[in-house]
């Protein structure tokens, strides 16, 4: 099954705490992309990777990292989270950026 | 970047079509324009796609005028299961190494 998969689906941790949040998709796509979504706020691009080793800011990097080093996996690194990074992340993967499938999502919390 | 204005909310019933409106006044040449619909508590769903005039498919219509400052997203005879938001996406990565930026989406309540 064509899928977009995220790990863990839901996380709580405290400040400071280096965390990583999982991506990985099957459909060999190239373009893979982590939104955030805070309410009132809609859905808000950090990072997108054009193909594996080219990544680029996306409208709120502050406070991420990612890396691309395969096609499949995109993950999602908070060196050192603050409770602001609570929120509802989203990854999304597509052939060349038109549509985007989405994985279930990831809450993270942080106290 | 392009942003994309849209309603905050819209009310429908059931058996009817329902327009959603997207102003996107600094669009780009490249840029197509993509419509995703959400539900509570799942990722975004892709519903259509277009650049220019008139596109179609099995669960929505799009609408651009030629000046391609706004669109509108069209759904014919709604039902409960379109309760959802819907959001405006400008821009195609593909065209340019150019981040993505969704509106902060239109919530559609259908009533019965």
């Amino acid at each position: 099954e064509a899928q977009v998969t995220q790990n863990p689906r839901y996380l709580i941790t405290v400040t400071g705490k280096k965390l990583t949040v999982t991506c990985s998709q099957n459909m060999n796509h190239e373009y893979m992309s982590w939104y955030r979504q805070d309410p009132g706020l809609g859905l808000r691009q950090i990072y997108y990777s054009m193909n594996v080793e080219v990544t680029d800011k996306g409208d709120v990097p502050e406070g991420y990292k990612v890396s691309r080093k395969e096609k499949r996996n995109f993950p999602l690194i908070l060196e050192s989270p603050s409770p602001n990074q609570t929120s509802l992340y989203f990854c999304a993967s597509s052939l060349q950026g038109d549509e985007q499938f989405f994985g279930p999502g990831t809450r993270l919390t942080v106290l | 970047l392009a942003k994309t204005t849209q309603p905050i909310s819209m009310d429908s019933y059931e058996g009817q079509e329902v327009n959603i409106t997207c102003s996107h006044n600094n669009i780009a040449t490249n840029d197509y324009i993509t419509w995703y619909q959400q539900f509570p508590s799942q990722g975004p769903r892709f519903i259509i796609q277009g650049y220019k005039t008139k596109v179609t498919n099995e669960v929505a219509s799009l609408f651009i005028p030629a000046d391609r400052k706004s669109s509108t997203l069209s759904l014919p005879r709604v039902s409960l299961s379109d309760t959802a938001v819907y959001y405006c996406l400008v821009g195609v990565p593909s065209t340019g190494r150019r981040a993505l930026t969704f509106g902060s989406g239109t919530r559609l309540q259908v009533q019965p």
